[in-house]
Formats: C-alpha cells, sequence, structure tokens
C-alpha cells in the first residue's frame, strides 16, 4: 500500500508569495493533519481536518489556511510569505482521531 | 508551544549498547507516541501507548508510560548504525474528533560502530 505522499518535494519561493502544498493520504484515512518543522525543532501543529471539516488549528496566522477535499486529500496554503515560513512541512493521515498518525516525507520549502 | 522535552537532547553509544529516552510533559493525554527521523525527512511512527496502558513492546523496542509523573522512556535494546537518528516523543489530546498531537524537542541518537 502507498504511504502518504507530497508535493512537491522542494519549493523556493520569494517574500510576499503565495504557496499551494499538496498531500494524499493513505487509502482509508479520513483524517489529515499538517505541521511544520523549523529547522532543529520538532513539528509544530498547524491544522487537522477530519471527514472533510476542521477540527484543530494550531498557533498559526490567518495566512495559513487548509481545506480537504472529497477524496480526503488535502492542501495547506500560505499567502503573504516571510523569511520565517522557511521549513519542512509535513502532512499526516490517519484512520481516525485517536490513532496513529502516519507522515509523509514532507515539503521543504525555501523564502527568499 | 512544546507539551514533550526529550532527554537528552544527544546521545553517542557504541553499536550494540542500549540506548534510552525520555519525555515528559504538562498536560493530560489520550495517547503518547514516538517517531523517528533520519536528515530531516519524514517521520517513521515507532509506538503508540495509550494513556491506560503502562508498557509496549515492538522488536527492540520498549516504551513505558507514566501517567502519575507525565513521563515516558524509549528503550533501544542492541543498538545498530541504522537507529542513528533524531527521536520525537509526542503527546495526543483528543476531543470529539480533534486531534493534536504536541512534539518535544527530540533526542539526537548517534551510534558509533
Amino acid at each position: 500500500d502507498a504511504g502518504v505522499t507530497q508535493s512537491p518535494t522542494h519549493l523556493i519561493k520569494t517574500r510576499g508569495q503565495h504557496v499551494t502544498l499538496r498531500c494524499s493520504p493513505i487509502s482509508g484515512h479520513k483524517s489529515v493533519s499538517w505541521y511544520q518543522q523549523v529547522l532543529g525543532q520538532g513539528p509544530q501543529f498547524i491544522f487537522q481536518y477530519y471527514e472533510k471539516e476542521e477540527r484543530g488549528r494550531g498557533n498559526f496566522p490567518d495566512r495559513f489556511s487548509a481545506r480537504q477535499f472529497p477524496n480526503y486529500s488535502s492542501e495547506l496554503n500560505v499567502n503573504a510569505l516571510l523569511l520565517g515560513d522557511s521549513a519542512l512541512y509535513l502532512c499526516a493521515s490517519s484512520l481516525w482521531w485517536g490513532e496513529t498518525q502516519y507522515f509523509g516525507p514532507g515539503t521543504r520549502l525555501l523564502v527568499l | 508551544s512544546q507539551q514533550g522535552e526529550e532527554d537528552p537532547q544527544a546521545l553517542s553509544i557504541q553499536e550494540g549498547e542500549n540506548a534510552t529516552m525520555n519525555c515528559s510533559y504538562k498536560t493530560s493525554i489520550n495517547n503518547l507516541q514516538w517517531y523517528r527521523q533520519n536528515s530531516g525527512r519524514g517521520l517513521v511512527h515507532l509506538i503508540l501507548i495509550r494513556s491506560n496502558e503502562r508498557e509496549k513492546h515492538s522488536g527492540r523496542l520498549r516504551v513505558t508510560l507514566d501517567t502519575s509523573k507525565k513521563s515516558s522512556s524509549l528503550l533501544i535494546t542492541a543498538s545498530r548504525a541504522a537507529d542513528t537518528a533524531s527521536y520525537f516523543c509526542a503527546t495526543a489530546i483528543t476531543n470529539f474528533g480533534n486531534e493534536k498531537l504536541t512534539f518535544g524537542t527530540g533526542t539526537r541518537l548517534t551510534i558509533i560502530p
């Protein structure tokens, strides 16, 4: 079975631009979460979606938004990029809340 | 903010020795999960232990959970060079479909061949 997939793998943007990151969960998984990992730190929770509804939001500005589609794939959007948004963005899926979260390989975003 | 704090921050041992990492957290949890990360790549799930469990095993891994002390430990026995990685604990707080994993700062484990 395919694991969680994310695209693109790497991305370079300039300040003020917009970025869209994509995630496909493991087949059958209905919960998708997004995390930001800055170099040298643990991942920080951004959003969780379950059955296409936002179920949780971390302490991130409104420049960050996400959505989940009917096939349970998800997009993370970040507007007005700042240098501090440079990080590894991780997507994780699980069957439902309270179960193991399986992570994708991440998208490495560099903002110049 | 980081709920979990791993200890030590870095650990170097000889191949074949056992490695123990500890995690402390602050609030009540539903479960605690341990992950491994190689060189800034994606996280690999190791073990999930629920709040009503005290110990779990998976191959060379042993995880304990003490909810009274709000702490957990991960033991890797008979370490191998391939175990070199960063290890994170993550606490899960689940509430009516809302789940948030809060990660610690990680332990960087180096296995010396």
